[in-house]
């Protein structure tokens, strides 16, 4: 079964520290990946994905994830965080082509950022 | 400028009594979702429709039902609902002719007494 991992249950970090958030992915074919943020209180919303093409993708807010093949793996990063990412981030896979509805999360990661 | 709106945001019921919890769109896409979201778990998908073709995951309990009247409108109904179904649960949408985006509404939480 697809199954997408999230290393890290939470995250502390200071202002300005850079930021590197694992998931990796169980799927041997082609994948669509995506990154999802839920500020608190809020809804989930897309971060940024990747579908195909360059590996090295930018998102809103300055994040941005590399998708390696070879590591079944898309890391999301930011160089400097700031007290406003404090939010919980969600990896996401389906399969490309997949039928809709196929999404698979993360269990999430938690970030919180001090001031 | 809400696009995924869920109704209500917070729900409480009775162990057995049935709930319905809504959602509703104003993006026209054609695939709405729900999902179910236990405390520090992943979002589960529960069934989604393409249009008024509806699908169900393998191990959604028959506890849990859907109907989509229209575009607009999804419902999910839980028959008897116990406390293992308390948490949080996610409409979302999304438009083929590509790899799923999907628009989250805020969620309702469930709560059962």
């Amino acid at each position: 079964a697809q199954s997408v991992s999230q290393h890290n249950h939470h995250v502390i970090l200071s202002e300005a520290a850079s930021l590197e958030l694992g998931c990796n992915y169980s799927y041997g074919g082609t994948v669509n990946l995506f990154w999802y943020v839920q500020y608190p209180g809020q809804h989930l919303q897309l971060l940024l994905k990747y579908f195909s093409g360059d590996p090295l993708v930018k998102g809103i807010k300055g994040f941005e994830a590399e998708f390696i093949k070879s590591k079944f793996s898309f890391n999301l990063r930011k160089p400097s965080v700031q007290w406003s990412d404090t939010a919980e981030y969600f990896c996401a896979v389906n399969h490309h082509g997949g039928s809709q509805g196929n999404l698979i999360f993360g269990k999430g990661t938690k970030l919180s950022v001090k001031p | 400028d809400a696009m995924v709106i869920q109704n209500p945001r917070y729900q409480v019921t009775q162990f057995g009594k049935p709930v319905t919890l809504s959602c509703s769109q104003t993006l026209n896409h054609n695939v709405m979702y729900w999902y179910q979201q236990k405390s520090s778990q992943a979002p589960k998908l529960l069934f989604h429709y393409y249009d008024k073709d509806f699908n169900n995951e393998a191990d959604t309990p028959d506890n849990f039902q859907s109907r989509r009247p229209n575009t607009s409108f999804c419902f999910l109904d839980i028959r008897s609902p116990g406390l293992g179904d308390a948490a949080m649960y996610l409409c979302a949408t999304s438009s083929p002719g590509g790899p799923d985006t999907q628009y989250f509404g805020p969620g309702t939480r469930l709560t059962v007494l």
